[in-house]
């Protein structure tokens, strides 16, 4: 079984700062993804970022980029000129690949992210 | 854009009555997913279903069951409701494929059991 580890339960950042979000997962298999997921207060999850794990360059989606060290299980989020938008629950998610996508998603605790004006 | 949504926002129920969460996409997806979401646990997979009238347990199945007669709807079945499935339920679809494949959720359903 595969689990995903955010020790941070909750962070504060001013605007316009960078913050890194971390996360830590546990598998035993070599071909998976990983995503970011932002749920804001409207409850409605959003991707914010994907990494294949056969990919060795870190994903960037604009403000948001991801450090992936495969050997080390760690896939953080780093979020460059942080803005009040940005305030949300963010989830790390694992999945394994399988032919049919099926799999579901195995996620993290969060991280409750406030960005202060 | 895809589009998936659950029939409710909030929902009061009483302990011992059967519920039914329903969910709708509108992508044709083949897959289909039911999470509970809480405090301090995250996201935890009850049922997810890859066509019609297929199902999986996921990772908590105990107390649920799901139906899905049609592609585009998934419901989630609380049998006999009891406190402890007070919580957030998010729905989710994602189409076939392996490679990358996102998955697209519903705004969620509070239901709260009294």
């Amino acid at each position: 079984a595969q689990t995903v580890t955010q020790s941070q339960p909750e962070m504060s950042v001013q605007e316009a700062e960078t913050v890194t979000l971390s996360c830590t997962y546990d598998t035993s298999e070599n071909n998976y993804y990983l995503f970011w997921y932002k749920q804001p207060p409207s409850r409605q999850m959003i991707l914010v970022i994907r990494q294949e794990a056969y990919k060795q360059q870190n994903a960037t989606e604009n403000r948001f980029s991801v450090n992936f060290q495969k050997a080390a299980k760690s896939f953080s989020l780093k979020i460059s000129d942080s803005q009040l938008g940005d305030t949300a629950m963010y989830f790390c998610a694992f999945r394994l690949y399988s032919g049919g996508g099926a799999d579901g998603l195995t996620f993290g605790k969060g991280t409750h992210l406030i960005i202060q004006p | 854009d895809v589009k998936v949504t659950q029939s409710s926002r909030y929902l009061v129920k009483r302990t011992g009555e059967k519920v039914f969460l329903e969910c709708v996409q509108d992508m044709d997806h083949e897959n289909m997913f039911w999470y509970r979401q809480d405090p301090g646990l995250g996201l935890r997979l009850i049922y997810f279903s890859y066509d019609v009238k297929m199902k999986e347990k996921g990772d908590i199945p105990e107390g649920y069951s799901v139906s899905r007669e049609k592609k585009e709807r998934f419901s989630l079945i609380l049998e006999s409701a009891s406190t402890n499935q007070t919580s957030m339920y998010l729905c989710a679809s994602s189409p076939q494929g392996g490679w990358n494949t996102e998955a697209f959720f519903g705004q969620g359903t509070r239901l709260t059991v009294v």
